[in-house]
């Protein structure tokens, strides 16, 4: 068990392009959550898989915003053409859910949009 | 929908001394789950905490401690004998322990933002 990894660590775009984090949760989760963490502020919930089912989508995700989980394993959140507000850190986090009600966080992607 | 309020945006302690963080929620459900999280600066966000809504017993883990008062809807973090490692960001947060797809994700607070003087 290695952890909850996040790639990359930092990312700086110009507005407008592309990008895509990866997450590889802790291998026996099922359950993994990207949230969204601006300065100041508490992490806001993006989005929800068990295994590979995308559940929950909060409003937060704009069209721009898509994430996948293959096979129920690592997960990608991908931003199409980016806006300086997209600038943030997104976490990753993965867990058993049901009556294992904590979760594991990665270090996060820092996003700026330049 | 579920709010999580933190209204210490900073708190300092000096070390080995008490400190307490204030959270409070709003909900109508009865069964949940609170939590605290640390997060370090530059650090991931690390499980403090935690405390199911069903026991009227505060949680503890070593020198950290809760205060969960269910009516009042409070959930507030005690450390004892502060430490300098203790210094970083704390998030309380909340999560339904319904089932189903909107039930498992965690609502945070704002953070307090704790400093430890030597």
């Amino acid at each position: 068990d290695t952890g909850v990894s996040q790639n990359p660590r930092h990312k700086i775009t110009k507005r407008g392009q592309n990008v895509t984090f990866r997450c590889d949760p802790i291998s026996e989760h099922n359950r993994l959550y990207w949230y969204r963490q601006t300065l100041g502020q508490g992490p806001e919930f993006l989005t929800y898989f068990q295994n590979e089912a995308q559940l929950e989508k909060s409003r937060l995700l704009s069209d721009r915003f898509s994430a996948e989980r293959p096979k129920g394993s690592f997960s990608t959140l991908e931003i199409q053409r980016t806006e300086q507000g997209d600038s943030a850190m997104y976490l990753c986090a993965s867990g058993t859910g049901g009556v294992n009600y904590g979760y594991t966080f990665g270090s996060g992607t820092r996003l700026t949009v330049v | 929908a579920q709010t999580v309020t933190q209204s210490q945006p900073e708190m300092s302690v000096q070390e080995a001394e008490t400190v307490t963080l204030s959270c409070t929620y709003d909900t109508s459900e009865s069964d949940y789950y609170l939590f605290w999280y640390k997060q370090p600066p530059s650090r991931q966000m690390i499980l403090v905490i935690r405390q199911e809504a069903y026991k009227q017993q505060n949680a503890t883990e070593n020198r950290f401690s809760v205060n969960f008062q269910k009516a009042a809807k409070s959930f507030s973090l005690k450390i004892s004998d502060s430490q300098l490692g203790d210094a970083a960001m704390y998030f309380c947060a909340y999560r339904s322990a319904r089932y189903g797809g909107s039930q498992g994700n965690l609502i945070f607070g704002k953070g307090t933002k704790l400093s430890v003087k030597p």
